[in-house]
């Protein structure tokens, strides 16, 4: 059973324009979310996070937004840049728990 | 801050075999935490220490697993009888000591089982 479910393996956009990437989560107990960023050969790194008591959260180009009633949350990079390109994973976890649960993840590719 | 270190990086063994993996964290961080990953998949959490305390162990994870932090600074993860299915990445995060803290992962040993 799949907590967090990212139901896009790949997205193509366009250098510029909006990138969307979505997350789905089926444990009402989480209650903290974040998003990494990937690149080959290398671990993944943190991008930005939301906590359950708000609804959106901006950082620079990033915007992360939560919708607890749908347990869905997406991730919005404006403007897309080719350095974006990467494999992005949706996190989460409960109250008081150390462990994040990470989806299978995105691969976003931004074309010049 | 230099990171967090794996090593080695890759490691091809033969089926029926033991492995160790190592991971440095970043200093200052008293979390430490071991993932797997596989192809097409996200992270997969094993287990993870706050200092040199074993906090949490996936109930996935087989008995031929063993992760120690003796020290509570590096920690090891063995992998005893090695199958063909343990081929994976493992990746090593530490973080800092609060709930929630984001984690800062180390590129990875790549283990590939014969």
């Amino acid at each position: 059973d799949q907590q967090v479910k990212q139901n896009s393996p790949s997205l193509s956009v366009q250098e510029g324009r909006i990138s969307i990437l979505n997350c789905d989560y089926t444990n009402s107990m989480f209650d903290y979310f974040l998003w990494y960023k990937k690149y080959p050969a290398e671990g993944p790194t943190f991008l930005i996070s939301i906590s359950s008591i708000k609804d959106k959260n901006e950082d620079g180009r990033f915007t992360v937004f939560l919708n607890k009633s749908a347990k869905h949350l997406s991730l919005h990079i404006v403007p897309s840049q080719p350095g974006d390109s990467a494999v992005y994973f949706c996190a989460a976890s409960e109250i008081n728990a150390g462990k994040s649960t990470f989806g299978d993840g995105t691969t976003l590719t931004v074309k010049p | 801050d230099t990171g967090v270190s794996q090593d080695p990086r890759h490691k091809i063994t033969k089926r029926g075999q033991n492995v160790t993996f190592r991971c440095d964290p970043i200093s200052e961080h008293n979390r430490l935490y071991w993932y797997r990953q596989t192809l097409g998949q996200g992270p997969e959490f094993l287990t993870y220490f706050q200092n040199e305390a074993q906090l949490e162990k996936s109930r996935l994870l087989s008995d031929r697993f063993s992760a120690e932090r003796p020290k509570g600074s590096f920690s090891t993860l063995e992998i005893q009888r090695t199958e063909q299915g343990d081929s994976a990445m493992y990746l090593c995060a530490s973080s800092l000591d609060w709930n929630n803290s984001p984690l800062h992962f180390g590129n990875g040993t790549r283990l590939t089982v014969t």
